[in-house]
């Protein structure tokens, strides 16, 4: 199967909301990375994990190496967080950096 | 603020031709890599490197060549492109391997080949 498997590949949520994102990986990983991927395409990183939990404003990552996977969370959804969101994880051992088929969230007002 | 840089932004190319896109990084990087992106797909590594003179095969290489003359440079060569290979080209860099470690990404190359 896929090394990265990301879910939901769709989310659309109201002004306001709070939700999660997740991502599955098939086989322990060093760490891990969320991007987001806004209306011209470009790639912002969010998060870098190696373990644990960060916060950054209204979002929040966690990292668990040991039960494989990640999450993204995003409290209180602005009208400017819509875009694709994409982890991206970093095999033990290699240089290798995988990413998942990414969560494309729409907030609307 | 790290920098990457692709060129070109956009490419149209003809089936059999050749085509090169160029990634161009400032920040001494050790690390590179080349994806594509395509709806359904995500990123997909192509090929990658780990310092001047090397490149690495990636998830998807067939069909890809990959150069690292130097520190600052990675190209990605198609020799022959096919429809294909019609997609959205990412080029990053970056230091895996530190407690720095992230990657940094180009605005990405729209190649379409006809």
């Amino acid at each position: 199967g896929m090394p990265v498997e990301q879910n939901p590949p769709a989310l659309s949520l109201y002004e306001g909301a709070d939700s999660g994102l997740r991502c599955n990986f098939s086989t322990t990983m060093k760490s891990v990375q969320w991007f987001q991927q806004n209306h011209r395409g470009r790639l912002i990183t969010l998060f870098y994990l190696a373990q644990g939990t960060k916060e950054n404003g209204r979002l929040k990552s966690t990292f668990n190496s040991k039960e494989r996977y990640s999450t993204l969370h995003i409290k209180d959804a602005q009208l400017e967080d819509s875009g694709t969101y994409f982890c991206a994880a970093e095999a033990i051992g290699g240089y290798k950096v995988v990413f998942g088929s990414g969560t494309r969230l729409l907030v609307s007002p | 603020e790290a920098a990457v840089t692709q060129s070109p932004r956009n490419k149209v190319a003809v089936t059999g031709g050749k085509v090169t896109l160029s990634c161009n990084q400032t920040n001494n990087h050790n690390n590179m890599y080349w994806y594509r992106q395509d709806t359904g797909h995500g990123l997909r590594l192509i090929h990658y490197s780990y310092g001047a003179g090397s490149t690495e095969k990636g998830d998807i290489p067939d069909g890809y060549k990959a150069s690292r003359p130097s520190q600052e440079n990675f190209s990605l060569i198609l020799e022959l492109a096919t429809p294909s290979q019609t997609s959205v080209y990412f080029c990053a860099s970056g230091v895996l391997g530190t407690s720095a470690e992230t990657l940094y990404f180009g605005s990405g190359t729209r190649l379409t080949v006809l």
